[in-house]
């Protein structure tokens, strides 16, 4: 069982680039979540999606975009990257059902790294 | 909205000690509670979770938290901490009507020999 992949590991971008990290669940869970891990503020949300079809904003979601492109594949775009946005992103995914009692499983993470 | 706070960024225990971790939590409904584990440059692990029912919840390696609504906390407990106990730990919450899931700032733990 994969579980949550998330791709690339790393990456190192210049400022004002674009890219998408990408996620992917096989566990047919209806919820799907990208956060950002800074140091010393733990992980903030920026975007989720409670099931295929619906996305909502989250804590931090501004310089962001997301695609719920279908049950299993949850995307982050970022259009135009600033160095603030250097950070380890993490996608986790709950479910089945209603999740709210479930617990979130989480991908190994992205490095990102804006120059 | 839910959201938690963890008191101290950083526990330093002995090996064989008690390891304590705190998090309160603030809900204006009855919330769900985790506990997560981080081990260095890996995602983050599920320690236990409490739903409803028992308020003194039992997880993996040995820890365990206690859910009191009273005082509105979550803490965390091992009876006697071990190396491989060192790592990052979460609280997090979720609401009953709500899909967020919100986390703490998290607690470091090291585990001096």
């Amino acid at each position: 069982n994969a579980g949550v992949t998330q791709t690339p590991k790393f990456q190192v971008l210049k400022t004002g680039q674009s890219m998408t990290l990408q996620c992917a669940q096989d566990m047919n869970h209806n919820s799907m979540y990208w956060y950002r891990q800074d140091p010393g503020m733990g992980l903030r949300l920026i975007y989720y999606s409670a099931s295929e079809g619906t996305t909502d904003k989250g804590e931090v979601p501004n310089g962001y975009n997301v695609s719920r492109l279908n049950k299993r594949e949850f995307s982050l775009r970022l259009e135009s990257a600033a160095p603030s946005q250097t950070s380890v992103y993490f996608c986790a995914s709950r479910g089945p059902g209603a999740p709210m009692n479930t617990e979130a499983f989480f991908g190994q993470g992205t490095r990102l790294t804006v120059v | 909205a839910q959201s938690v706070t963890q008191l101290g960024s950083h526990v330093s225990v002995s090996e064989g000690a008690l390891v304590l971790l705190r998090c309160n939590y603030s809900s204006s409904v009855p919330p769900y509670l985790f506990w997560y584990v981080q081990y260095p440059n890996q995602g983050l692990q599920l320690l236990l979770k409490y739903t409803t029912g028992a308020t003194l919840v039992k997880g993996i390696n040995g820890f365990e938290a206690e859910f009191k609504k009273s005082e509105t906390s979550f803490h965390l407990t091992k009876p006697s901490a071990h190396m491989s106990d060192a790592a990052e730990y979460f609280c997090a919450v979720s609401g009953f009507d709500d899909y967020k899931l919100s986390f703490g700032a998290g607690t470091t733990v090291t585990v001096r020999a």
